[in-house]
């Protein structure tokens, strides 16, 4: 069964530096989105991606946060100057009919910022 | 935007007895409701969702009630298993389609 799959599994990084984070989503999906959990918390919506663009945006997604699909297969959340409370898990998950369809899940990129 | 509330925040209940979490939404044009389950340190995945155009829907020990007027719906696992202990967290589409917005999650432990 195809899955979503992201890179790396855990990323260290210190406070000011830039990081990205890779997903490749399901082959034939069109809908992608990027969520955060910071340990113990609830996951939290952070940007969603149709047609080479973005279809909506949180408040967490601010200037600093940025998305792309620079081939077919990659999708990138792009963090420009890490924060110590940027430290989450950081979710991607795709889905192949929009959101109101079941949403795929990656197994999740764990960012520490020291 | 719209809040979603869920609870309780943990549950313990004895293997083979039925277990309930109830979520509340705010937003009444919201119209997919989802409950994802979430093992120690694995990523969500879905075990349930309804729309709006139905109240309950069910699947195998799983099922879902959804109370539009009131805006809340709640989850019932009957006859439960060591394996159903994990966070569950619900979660509501908004009106524009676009953006989940997840409960805060409740911790369920089935006690052998």
């Amino acid at each position: 069964e195809p899955e979503v799959t992201q890179t790396p599994s855990h990323q260290v990084t210190q406070m000011g530096q830039e990081v990205i984070l890779r997903c490749v989503p399901i082959s034939n999906h069109l809908y992608f989105y990027w969520y955060r959990q910071i340990l113990g918390q609830k996951v939290e919506f952070l940007v969603s991606f149709y047609n080479n663009e973005i279809s909506e945006k949180s408040e967490i997604f601010d200037d600093q946060f940025s998305v792309e699909r620079p081939d077919g297969s990659n999708f990138t959340l792009k963090i420009r100057s890490t924060k110590l409370e940027d430290s989450a898990m950081y979710f991607c998950a795709s889905s192949g009919q929009g959101a109101l369809n079941e949403q795929f899940f990656g197994p999740g990129t764990r960012l520490t910022v020291l | 935007g719209e809040n979603v509330e869920q609870h309780p925040s943990t549950l313990s209940v004895q293997e083979g007895d039925s277990a309930v979490i109830k979520c509340t939404y705010s937003d009444s044009a919201s119209n997919y409701f989802p409950w994802y389950k979430q093992e120690l340190g694995k990523r969500p995945q879905l075990i349930i969702d309804i729309r709006s155009n139905v109240g309950e829907k069910k699947d195998q020990r799983i099922a879902v009630t959804l109370n539009k007027t009131a805006k809340h719906f709640s989850l019932h696992i009957t006859e439960t298993q060591p394996e159903d202990s994990a966070v569950y967290f619900c979660a509501a589409i908004d009106h524009t389609g676009n953006q989940f917005y997840f409960g805060t999650g409740t911790s369920l432990t089935v006690i052998p």
